[in-house]
């Protein structure tokens, strides 16, 4: 069964601690997005990558990072910069390059982060 | 400000009735898309309307697309409580990444 996998599906984390939200694919797809979504809002894009060793940051970045050192694997580390952590983190993937706009999302389960 | 936005927030039907969602966006577009959300889960893809058709089926759902009004409909006909979820509009301002509305909360009463 192809599809995005996010874990863990809730993470507690005491405030000044770094975070890292594990998300995988196996849908060979090349491009990969994290979101983060607060109650009764929509999706904000926070990081997304097109290829494999290279990814942009999104509308609001400040506070995370990420890397893609593999195509299946696009991890997201909450740090303690980020003045509010607590939400719904989604993973998505889509495929090929720049191809947003051309196909549909596929998105994990998502993340229910809360920091305290 | 958030690229599409739906209208209305929130939506109360019961089953078997028609519901109709609408998404209304500022900048030329190449597609739109709309989604759905489950309590809790993350976001299932549910048609994409490119911006030269004006109207495309799948199944119950129904989605129109008015470029000279910027917006769009989403048409869910004969509604189930399995219908119940959150539906996101999402369009991609010519080249740049979806950028995703506010949603509609719908519930579909048995």
């Amino acid at each position: 069964d192809g599809g995005i996998t996010q874990s863990p599906k809730y993470l507690f984390r005491k405030e000044g601690q770094n975070v890292t939200l594990s998300c995988e694919q196996n849908l060979n797809h090349d491009a990969m997005y994290w979101y983060r979504q607060d109650p009764g809002q929509g999706l904000r894009l926070i990081y997304y990558s097109q290829i494999v060793n290279d990814f942009q940051k999104g509308d609001i970045a400040e506070g995370y990072s990420v890397s893609r050192e593999k195509k299946e694997s696009f991890p997201l580390t909450v740090t303690s910069a980020q003045k509010n952590p607590t939400a719904f983190y989604l993973c998505a993937s889509s495929p090929g390059q720049g191809s947003s706009y051309n196909s549909p999302l596929h998105f994990g389960n998502g993340t229910r982060l809360t920091v305290t | 400000s958030q690229q599409g936005e739906e209208d209305p927030q929130a939506l109360s039907i019961q089953e078997g009735e028609n519901a109709t969602m609408n998404c209304s966006y500022k900048t030329s577009i190449n597609n739109l898309q709309w989604y759905r959300q489950n309590s809790g889960r993350g976001l299932v893809h549910l048609i994409l309307i490119r911006s030269n058709e004006r109207e495309k089926h799948s199944g119950r759902l129904r989605v129109t697309l008015d470029t000279s009004k910027k917006s769009s409909s989403l048409l869910i006909t004969a509604s189930r409580a399995a219908d119940t979820a959150s539906y996101f509009c999402a369009t991609d301002a010519m080249g740049n990444m979806l950028t995703f509305g506010g949603g509609t909360r719908l519930m579909v009463k048995p």
